[in-house]
């Protein structure tokens, strides 16, 4: 079965940077794209990008530009997301989700990012 | 850019029809899914590409769209339906998320 299994929860100080993993299993990894999708408390979901594992295309939401990186590591079937110059309001819940031309049908379980 | 909007909430009595709309301009030429969103947990796809189910999710769950705006219909709504909902579809190389609807059963 697909799963999507994220790193653990993080505490960064403001102006650090954070990397969260996601490591895919049960299918194969390069026919999709993983998306990061980002959720403040109380609030609605936010796209940040996506990559494509195959090619290493990414692409980023205008908001994160030039803060957010995504890399990955076809050996292991990973795709990590780096969030720099970290600000308080960057406290969120990061998923990733397997994108098949925008479906995102499986998501992982979340990994919490405070900024404090 | 793109924008879909969403109502905050939608109130429905139980066993009734529940409605949840998503407005954006041209969104007839788009394909739109429907996120349903635990509190806490990951959202989990029920409609996508407008009008399909995955499997595992109920007929009572269904997508529709007509001129600008999509719904997402559940149909004998149950407690176990209040949960955040939300559209999204691909516009200009980005995925576009509505703002969320919550779904309240009386």
């Amino acid at each position: 079965q697909v799963q999507l299994v994220q790193s653990g929860a993080e505490v960064k100080k403001p102006g650090a940077s954070v990397k969260v993993s996601c490591k895919a299993s049960g299918y194969i990894f390069s026919s999709y794209d993983i998306n990061w999708v980002r959720q403040a408390t109380g609030q609605g979901l936010e796209w940040m990008g996506l990559m494509n594992p195959s090619s290493g295309y990414t692409a980023y939401a205008q908001t994160f530009q030039g803060r957010v990186t995504f890399t990955g590591d076809t050996s292991i079937n990973a795709i990590y997301m780096e969030l720099s110059r970290l600000r308080t309001d960057d406290t969120a819940v990061y998923f990733c989700a397997r994108g098949d031309r925008s479906v995102l049908q499986y998501w992982g379980q979340g990994s919490l990012v405070t900024v404090s | 850019s793109y924008e879909l909007s969403q109502p905050l909430s939608v109130s429905v009595a139980l066993g009734q029809t529940a409605r949840i709309t998503c407005e954006g301009d041209n969104i007839g030429r788009k394909d739109v899914q429907w996120y349903q969103q635990q509190p806490g947990h990951a959202p989990v796809l029920v409609i996508y590409r407008n009008v399909k189910r995955p499997s595992g999710i109920p007929e009572r769950l269904s997508g529709s769209k007509s001129g600008n705006t999509a719904t997402l219909t559940i149909s004998g709504a149950q407690a176990g339906d209040e949960f955040d909902y939300y559209c999204q579809v691909w516009d200009t190389n980005s995925v576009v998320f509505g703002g969320g609807t919550k779904l309240i059963v009386l």
